[in-house]
């Protein structure tokens, strides 16, 4: 089916440790972004895509990291992770239609211990 | 920067009651939407409004967005327990650019 898969759901890791969260979207779209979600905070943009290798930031991008070799994927590293970093990240897509919507992920639920 | 502001920022509501939550901006915008995010998914839209004044109904939903640009609400009728979860008014101009409100979050007793 169509649509935009995230993985792992679920992670737990450990303070200082690289993660790197996956997102796969089947419907071409050329704009992909990652948001993180925490109470009080809404949804913030960390950083987003225009086309396979064209990357740039968004809100709060320091300590992440991303690439897009593909229009298809665009994975987000935590290079270092830390407890500020605990959050549920959302991927999403857009497809630049000038009334296209954001379509988002399921997200995954990150926890830095 | 631009801000948008949604309210309530929570609600408990019995069941069958219509329920009302807005947004406001403090600059105009094109585009008004309106995610609801389930407990443990991510956010699913709901309605799009592209046009001042459109009123847009999506079964038992009904959203507006505000003839002065700058402000949206949204109506649930007759509530049910799977209305339970987290709203999101957004905004754009059209681009990629989204801003996000803080989100209602709902709570249907029985």
């Amino acid at each position: 089916d169509a649509g935009i898969t995230q993985s792992p759901r679920y992670k737990i890791t450990e303070t200082g440790r690289q993660v790197t969260l996956m997102c796969h979207q089947t419907w071409s779209h050329s704009y992909m972004f990652w948001y993180r979600q925490d109470l009080g905070h809404g949804l913030r943009l960390i950083y987003y895509s225009a086309a396979a290798d064209i990357t740039d930031k968004g809100e709060v991008p320091d300590g992440y990291v991303v690439s897009r070799s593909k229009t298809e994927n665009f994975p987000l590293t935590l290079e270092s992770a830390t407890r500020s970093q605990t959050s549920v990240y959302f991927c999403a897509s857009w497809g630049t239609g000038v009334n296209s919507p954001l379509h988002f992920g399921n997200g995954t639920r990150l926890t830095v211990t | 920067g631009q801000q948008l502001n949604q309210s309530p920022q929570s609600m408990f509501i019995q069941e069958g009651e219509d329920v009302s939550m807005n947004c406001t901006s403090s600059s105009i915008f094109n585009t008004w939407l309106w995610y609801k995010q389930d407990p443990g998914e991510g956010p699913v839209l709901l309605i799009a409004l592209y046009k001042a004044g459109e009123l847009t109904s999506n079964g038992r939903l009904t959203a507006q967005f505000g003839i002065t640009r700058k402000d949206s609400f949204l109506n649930i009728s007759a509530s049910i327990p799977s209305d339970v979860g987290i709203y999101f008014c957004a905004l754009t101009s059209g681009t990629y650019k989204y801003i996000f409100g803080t989100g209602t979050r709902l709570k249907v007793l029985a």
